[in-house]
């Protein structure tokens, strides 16, 4: 299972853009990476997921370089409330597996 | 469609006692995960389970805790004689499929069942 490393903590400003970056180096043809969103006292929430390149949604957008060895989950102009811990997953294409956390980020943003 | 629901949210026992932590997953979902997060700290893997079999038990101590999800009922998360370093949060997820079986195959958590051991 490929390992993943993000920094610790990245402190922000509201209505600043957030990039968070999440090295894979091990990630095998058939992972996934998918990131995930915990407020304190809650339990996750899906944000995004990708193979390669670029995908976009309403919450986020996910960079993946064509090596794949590292993906950056990025924020548009934060608010108060993205203020969580944010977690990079590589998840094995396959049936039978299950999503193993990391330390995630801990993001806080300031007013 | 109600999410994931779990219960009780808050748990107090004393040590020696036993815990029962109950997780109705997302209707249609035949997959289910437990974590335990310890405070400041990330989610570990405890076991996946799916309908009446345990798929993944490599994150569950080898004693006192054990898990099922019968074919009728919610998964149960049942610790046994429960010792001061037992207290955590535990999460329990469910997904319709496996998280690799296609891009998008999300896991839903619930909101947590808080255990104090005292």
């Amino acid at each position: 299972l490929a390992k993943t490393t993000q920094p610790i903590s990245m402190d922000s400003y509201e209505g600043q853009e957030v990039n968070i970056t999440c090295s894979h180096n091990n990630i095998a043809t058939n992972d996934y990476i998918t990131w995930y969103q915990q407020f304190p006292s809650q339990g996750p929430r899906f944000i995004i997921q990708g193979y390669k390149t670029k995908v976009t949604n309403e919450v986020a957008s996910l960079f993946i370089p064509a090596d794949r060895k590292s993906s950056t989950l990025s924020l548009p102009r934060v608010s108060l409330s993205d203020t969580a811990v944010y977690y990079c997953l590589v998840v094995l294409g396959a049936a039978g597996n299950k999503l193993t956390f990391g330390g995630g980020t801990r993001v806080l943003v300031k007013p | 469609n109600a999410g994931v629901m779990q219960n009780p949210r808050h748990l107090v026992r004393r040590r020696g006692q036993e815990a029962r932590l109950r997780c109705s997953p997302m209707k249609g979902h035949s997959h289910v995960y437990w974590y335990r997060q310890l405070p400041e700290e990330g989610l570990k893997f405890m076991v996946y389970l799916q309908k009446e079999n345990i798929i993944d038990e490599s994150g569950m101590p080898k004693e006192r805790f054990s898990a099922e999800f019968p074919k009728e009922g919610p998964s149960i998360l049942r610790i046994q004689q429960v010792v001061r370093g037992d207290s955590a949060a535990y999460f329990c997820a469910s997904s319709p499929l496996s998280p690799g079986q296609g891009v998008g195959t999300e896991a839903f958590f619930g909101q947590g069942t808080r255990l104090t051991v005292v």
